[in-house]
């Protein structure tokens, strides 16, 4: 059962334009999610996280979408840097749970000079 | 600053061995760490969750002695593979949450790669 879901394994975008990564999610009580990014050979590095209090949360080129009641959240990068090509992962968790982590399966972000 | 360190990236091993990965909170302390495993073109799964000083909470269907978890320092948890088979070749990667850090935040390793002969 894949709580956590992200549709689009791959996503190409030119550089300069905006990357929408999306995200959904089934489980009702998680009230936590973050995006994290993974490049070859390391481990995913958080990139940016927002709360269920909140619909949006901005750093930088960054920008995290919430929608509580389509269970659904969106990262948005603009403009695209070729730097940003990754693979980008969506994670969600809940209060109580000791901060364990529940992970989609992950983008694959190409951008395209 | 939360730099986490896993060693070894790659082992490969015959069937029967017994395999050690450490994984290393380097510049914080980690009361909390994470195991994960990942099989190719899916997500990351939680295995256990390793707390500094007691037993290891482990995942539904992860067999604790199949998979031995100790986090006797607050910077350091390892996860041995024991009588390691084929089935348990894998991409494995440790993850920490800082101590007093941001809720969720987790830091995570490089991952190692598990081949099994």
């Amino acid at each position: 059962d894949q709580q956590v879901k992200q549709n689009s394994p791959s996503l190409s975008v030119q550089e300069g334009r905006i990357s929408i990564l999306n995200c959904d999610y089934t489980n009702s009580m998680f009230d936590y999610f973050l995006w994290y990014k993974k490049y070859p050979a390391e481990g995913p590095t958080f990139l940016i996280s927002i709360s269920s209090i909140k619909d949006k949360n901005e750093d930088g080129r960054f920008t995290v979408f919430l929608n509580k009641s389509a269970k659904h959240l969106s990262l948005h990068i603009v403009p695209s840097q070729p730097g940003d090509s990754a693979v980008y992962f969506c994670a969600a968790s809940e209060t109580g749970t000791a901060s364990k982590l529940t992970f989609g399966t992950g983008t694959r972000l190409q951008v395209t000079l | 600053g939360a730099v986490v360190s896993q060693h070894p990236s790659r082992v490969i091993c015959k069937s029967g061995t017994s395999v050690k990965i450490e994984c290393r909170s380097l510049d914080f302390q980690a009361t909390t760490m994470f195991w994960y495993r990942q099989f190719p073109k899916q997500s990351l799964m939680l295995m256990a969750t390793s707390n500094e000083g007691s037993k290891a909470t482990y995942e539904q269907g992860v067999e604790k002695d199949k998979f031995l978890i100790n986090h006797a320092s607050l910077t350091l948890s390892t996860l041995t593979v024991t009588s390691a088979h084929p089935e348990d070749s894998s991409f494995y990667i440790c993850s920490a949450g800082r101590t007093g850090g941001v809720k969720n935040i987790q830091y995570f390793g490089a991952g190692t790669r598990l081949s099994v002969l």
